[in-house]
């Protein structure tokens, strides 16, 4: 069974920092793209960054361009995303999500992320 | 960036009636459209993807159609665990992007 754990979330003040983690298990991570996707409270579905399982594509969406990195550890079968610069808009329920031919196939429970003075 | 406008908003329906939900894309997606479920405090479930096939597990009254730039997800027989939220996406091109949604709500 396909499981994505994610973790890492908080309250955060704007203009500060923080690390999601996702924790993968029940498929091969190591051959898969993974995403993060937010979800703003009581709004749509918002996709934020894409790697390869070879870890040599990278997307971002504009509004997170500079500001996250997203990482992945194939050893450990781990999904991370850095956020740096953090901004009251970036409150969201922060998802990783596994592509299969770009479609969101598997995804996990979801973080919290509050920014807030 | 590709928009995608889904409608009506809101589908109110009645159980074991059809329910008929459309995704519009700014511009040809082709068949790069996947459609997803979401209920209150949930994350987001895969239904179809490629426009028209079913995930794994997914019962065969939900059904996709359409291509290019307008599609279609029909509910053939409402259950009550039908009753979410329903989005569509592109994968097309980057950046990947969803609808704003359809809430189907009991009538």
């Amino acid at each position: 069974e396909v499981q994505l754990v994610e973790s890492g979330g908080g309250l955060i003040q704007p203009g500060g920092s923080l690390r999601l983690s996702c924790a993968a298990s029940g498929f091969s991570f190591s051959t898969h793209s993974m995403n993060w996707v937010r979800q703003a409270p009581g709004k749509g579905l918002e996709w934020v960054s894409y790697k390869t399982s070879d870890r040599k594509t990278i997307h971002y969406a504009d509004s997170v361009k500079g500001r996250f990195t997203i990482s992945r550890d194939n050893a450990k079968n781990s999904l991370s995303l850095q956020m740096n610069s953090l901004r009251d808009e970036d409150s969201a329920v922060y998802y990783c999500a596994v592509s299969i031919e770009g479609h969101f196939a598997y995804w996990g429970q979801g973080t919290l992320v509050t920014v807030s003075s | 960036e590709i928009v995608m406008t889904q409608s009506p908003a809101t589908l109110s329906v009645s159980p074991g009636e059809r329910a008929t939900l459309s995704c519009r894309a700014s511009q040809s997606v082709s068949s790069n459209l996947a459609w997803y479920q979401q209920k209150p405090g949930q994350a987001p479930r895969l239904l179809i993807y490629d426009t028209s096939t079913r995930a794994t597990g997914i019962p065969a009254r939900f059904s996709g159609s359409g291509s290019g730039t307008e599609f279609t997800l029909t509910i053939s027989s409402l259950q009550s665990e039908d009753f979410a939220l329903y989005y569509c996406q592109q994968y097309n091109d980057w950046p990947r992007t969803f609808g704003q949604g359809t809430e189907v709500e009991i009538k």
